[in-house]
């Protein structure tokens, strides 16, 4: 079983939708969540990252955290065909000196005009 | 936008030769990581290191090689390339804190050997 699940999609939505991004992960010990959108040819972009439960809002882009369910969330309102590209979740844990980052296999998102 | 650089942005090798990616960051970060993307694929670990002369094996090191002798400079050797290296290289770079940081990408090498 992977450390973590992201769905791959392609997901496909009109302009102007709410998207929901989703990942669930294994390891109870990842203390810190990335996500990333990365565009073709192009390496990750870092859009936001949290340590805590709860939600972290920057602009149209809001992280969620839920510890207790092992589950994170990225949404980003009021979309746009900019926003199409792949977005990766990713994890991290703190221990015995190692900093250990592990991505999930991204989801494709397509935002039609 | 993150100040990571990497060169070549596009590589194509023919099967034998000998290669080595750049990897130059500007922030002082003392973390510094490769990581190999295929389409659909996660991000997999190649190098990483925590500082000048240290550097330690990812989950996939696939006969490559790094050095870290200036704190901004991380290249990636290949040895002999084979086209199973054909791939996207990305190098990352990441403060060094009592807390995590997020890791920050330059835009890759997309390399192909033929």
């Amino acid at each position: 079983q992977k450390e973590v699940e992201q769905d791959p999609g392609p997901l496909s939505v009109p302009e102007g939708a709410i998207v929901s991004l989703n990942c669930t992960y294994s390891n109870s010990a990842f203390q810190y969540f990335m996500w990333y959108r990365q565009y073709s040819r192009k390496g990750p972009e870092l859009l936001m990252y949290t340590y805590s439960s709860g939600n972290k809002e920057d602009g149209r882009f809001t992280a969620q955290v839920d510890k207790s369910s092992k589950y994170i969330s990225l949404f980003i309102r009021d979309s746009q065909p900019s926003d199409s590209a792949t977005y990766l979740c990713a994890m991290s844990v703190v221990g015995s000196g190692t900093y250990k980052y592990i991505f999930g296999t991204g989801t494709r998102l397509k935002v039609l005009a | 936008e993150a100040d990571i650089y990497q060169t070549p942005r596009y590589l194509v090798i023919g099967t034998g030769k000998k290669i080595t990616l750049e990897c130059s960051q500007t922030m002082g970060h003392d973390k510094m990581y490769w990581y190999q993307q295929d389409p659909g694929m996660e991000l997999h670990l190649i190098h990483y290191s925590y500082g000048v002369n240290s550097t330690e094996k990812g989950d996939l090191s696939s006969e490559s090689t790094v050095s870290r002798i200036r704190t901004e400079h991380f290249p990636l050797t290949l040895e002999s390339a084979r086209p199973s290296h054909t791939s996207q290289y990305l190098c990352a770079s990441a403060m060094s804190n009592s807390y995590n940081s997020p890791l920050h990408f330059g835009n890759g090498t997309r390399l192909t050997v033929t």
